[in-house]
């Protein structure tokens, strides 16, 4: 199974709104509504920050958002923190009945 | 609340069999609401679903690793643990176990052990 498709590196300035995608096939992302997403700090075990493509767990900002169309979905951040600089992934389940995850995308906060 | 700790060797000679366990504190592994799943991380790279185990049966392996794992769930302890067979230096990485939904619950890995480094090296 490949990898899903996410760009290597996003950034933006304090308080601007961010989009990263993570782009699938018909055969996970643009099947299943089982997209999750992951933020990693350097060093760090990842976190859980979005679930079934657009439910945050509790406890994650609401600045956190997500949302699918066909076989792409899309972690936006809005109001951007120096916090949120961080690795972002994303994961789907796959029709074969295995979960894959994204390359990963850096997030810079300038 | 739910915590998960990794732990076995931190060097593996290749050829050989990497062994890893996971510790589940503060709640059950005999939950119906989870698998319990194992995730890896090369250094610099990005993460890798190795495989994910119900405790009591349905058991689901990457494709690309499947003749290399075993994942075997321990009731009694309240672990469950990772085989990796035949390593070569493309397994170095950092080992995550973690709790992985079911997909009426949202399916996601939603606790995260902090993640063991193992390095495959003679």
């Amino acid at each position: 199974q490949s990898a899903l498709t996410q760009p290597a590196s996003v950034s933006g300035s304090p308080g601007q709104s961010i989009t990263i995608s993570c782009t699938g096939t018909s055969s996970d992302v643009g099947d299943y509504n089982y997209v999750s997403w992951y933020q990693q700090h350097p060093g760090k075990a990842p976190k859980l920050m979005i679930y079934d493509v657009s439910n945050r767990p509790s406890g994650v900002s609401n600045r956190f958002s997500g949302s699918k169309s066909g076989n792409t979905a899309s972690l936006t951040i809005s109001g951007l923190q120096a916090e949120d600089e961080a690795d972002y992934y994303c994961s789907s389940y796959t029709s074969i009945s295995t979960w894959v995850f994204g390359g990963g995308t850096k997030l810079t906060v300038l | 609340q739910l915590q998960l700790q990794e732990s076995g060797p931190g060097l593996v000679k290749p050829s050989e069999t990497l062994s890893l366990a996971c510790s589940v504190s503060g709640g059950s592994i005999s939950s119906s609401s989870y698998y319990w799943g194992w995730i890896r991380q090369p250094p610099g790279k990005g993460l890798e679903w190795i495989g994910s185990k119900y405790y009591s049966g349905s058991t689901y392996y990457n494709p690309s690793l499947k003749s290399r794992v075993t994942i075997s769930v321990d009731t009694s302890k309240n672990l469950f643990s990772l085989k990796l067979s035949s390593v070569t230096a493309a397994d170095t990485a950092v080992y995550y176990c973690a709790r992985h939904q079911k997909q009426w619950l949202g399916d996601a890995f939603d606790i995260w052990g902090q993640g063991t480094m193992v390095t495959v090296s003679s």
